[in-house]
């Protein structure tokens, strides 16, 4: 049973347009999600994180929204680069359980010049 | 300062063998986690060790065990290889930012039983 779901396998976008990527979660005990990239042959690298007492959070050209209630949340890539094409997995935690991480299976985007 | 390492890059076994994966963390980090990623998941939780002891284990059988040395480096050892068992093997070692464990992953190893 899947507690973190990406539902799409992947997604194609312009360069200079929006990229969202969208994640669902059914555990209520998860507090604090995150959004990792990742390159072929490389491991995934954090991009930005979001916890449960907060909806939004903006770093540069990225921004996390959650809606708790609906237990969805969203990445945004604004305005999308050809580099950033890659695969990008949300995870999801509790804390206290020492950083144990809940991935979803990914989302492969593709950015066209 | 360095990053996460992982040896080796590539790994080919038989089912039955046994087979230890290596990780060096990134400076400053004493907490080392493991994941699989089989072709097409996302990383899956094996275990997690802390000061040289196991803090943590997702749904792995035994035959998955671990070591974490004074260096903070780790190990990870396979027993009784399974075709399952084929899969990118992530380590990722941890800061703790005052509310959360932010995780840093190395390259993997990808483990081919044949």
């Amino acid at each position: 049973d899947q507690q973190v779901k990406q539902n799409s396998p992947s997604l194609s976008v312009q360069e200079g347009r929006i990229s969202i990527l969208n994640c669902d979660y059914t555990n209520s005990m998860f507090d604090y999600f995150l959004w990792y990239k990742k390159y072929p042959a490389e491991g995934p690298t954090f991009l930005i994180s979001i916890s449960s007492i907060k909806d939004k959070n903006e770093d540069g050209r990225f921004t996390v929204f959650l809606n708790k209630s609906a237990k969805h949340l969203s990445l945004h890539i604004v305005p999308s680069q050809p580099g950033d094409s890659a695969v990008y997995f949300c995870a999801a935690s509790v804390t206290g359980s020492q950083g144990n991480l809940i991935f979803g299976k990914g989302t492969k985007l593709s950015v066209k010049p | 300062e360095t990053g996460v390492t992982q040896s080796p890059t590539h790994l080919i076994k038989t089912r039955g063998q046994q087979v230890t994966l290596r990780c060096s963390s990134q400076s400053g980090h004493n907490t080392v986690s493991w994941y699989q990623q089989a072709l097409g998941q996302g990383p899956q939780f094996i275990f997690q060790y802390y000061r040289e002891e196991e803090n943590g284990r997702g749904n792995f059988p035994p035959r998955f065990s671990g070591l974490q040395f004074p260096n903070y480096s780790s190990e990870l050892n396979v027993n009784a290889l399974e075709l399952d068992d084929s899969a990118l093997y992530l380590c990722a070692s941890s800061s703790f930012t005052g509310t959360f464990y932010e995780q840093y992953f190395g390259p993997g190893t990808r483990l081919t039983v044949t």
